[in-house]
């Protein structure tokens, strides 16, 4: 595609329940990267993936998350057990190598645990 | 810990003024240094990277390795310059970013 897609936009959960957000990079790229990015803050790295090969999962907060590109092309994050202080906005950003050129970022998908 | 720091949340300017957006960051290696920007209702972009040496939207930055600093700079402010700036570093050897908290410049007429 022509650029990075996250889907849904926008995410509503009741505490306790799990949800999957999903990521479809650009096409060829070979580096995956999730971050989480709280209200009034920068952008914190979750994982990382090259191909389908978690590299670097060293980010995520809690074993609730879990994040998979099992065919190294779309990839979803997800978060069990839903608490109010994983409310944030999920980026999704690809690279065609590893990131040294820069990243391409989604728009991001905005969870709200109520 | 390799941190990234923007002191000031909010830069308020008027149009035609000069802006500089400070970006200090930990010492760790030689990590390479980034400007991404987001404009409203837009996604993150990258706007500079200090291995390029370019001028993007006539902003400039310079990396000064003495006082671990990285400041994003521009002598005239545009009101569409209005936007959050973030000053990221990379980190381990596929270049993971570590994210100041950003400083939004907003430019008035």
């Amino acid at each position: 595609g022509a650029g990075v897609s996250q889907s849904p936009r926008y995410k509503v959960a009741k505490r306790g329940q799990d949800v999957a957000l999903r990521c479809d990079p650009i096409s060829g790229h070979v580096s995956l990267f999730w971050y989480q990015q709280a209200l009034g803050q920068g952008p914190e790295f979750l994982t990382y993936f090259q191909n389908e090969a978690q590299l670097d999962k060293s980010g995520l907060p809690s074993d609730r998350f879990f994040a998979e590109r099992p065919e190294g092309s779309v990839s979803t994050l997800k978060i069990q057990r839903t608490q109010q202080e994983d409310s944030a906005v999920y980026l999704c950003a690809s690279s065609f190598r590893t990131g040294r050129d820069g990243y391409t970022f989604g728009s991001g998908t905005r969870l709200t645990v109520v | 810990a390799q941190r990234v720091t923007q002191p000031e949340k909010l830069l308020s300017v008027f149009k035609g003024a000069p802006v500089e957006l400070k970006c200090n960051y930990s010492y760790s290696g030689s990590p390479e240094l980034f400007w991404y920007v987001q404009y409203s209702r837009q996604r993150l972009q990258l706007l500079l990277r200090h291995i390029s040496r370019e001028s993007i939207k006539g902003f400039t930055a310079d990396l000064n390795k003495g006082e671990t600093s990285f400041h994003l700079k521009k002598p005239f402010a545009q009101e569409e310059d209005s936007a959050m700036y973030y000053c990221a570093r990379s980190a381990g050897g596929y270049n993971k970013l570590i994210f100041g908290a950003g400083t939004r410049l907003a430019v008035h007429p």
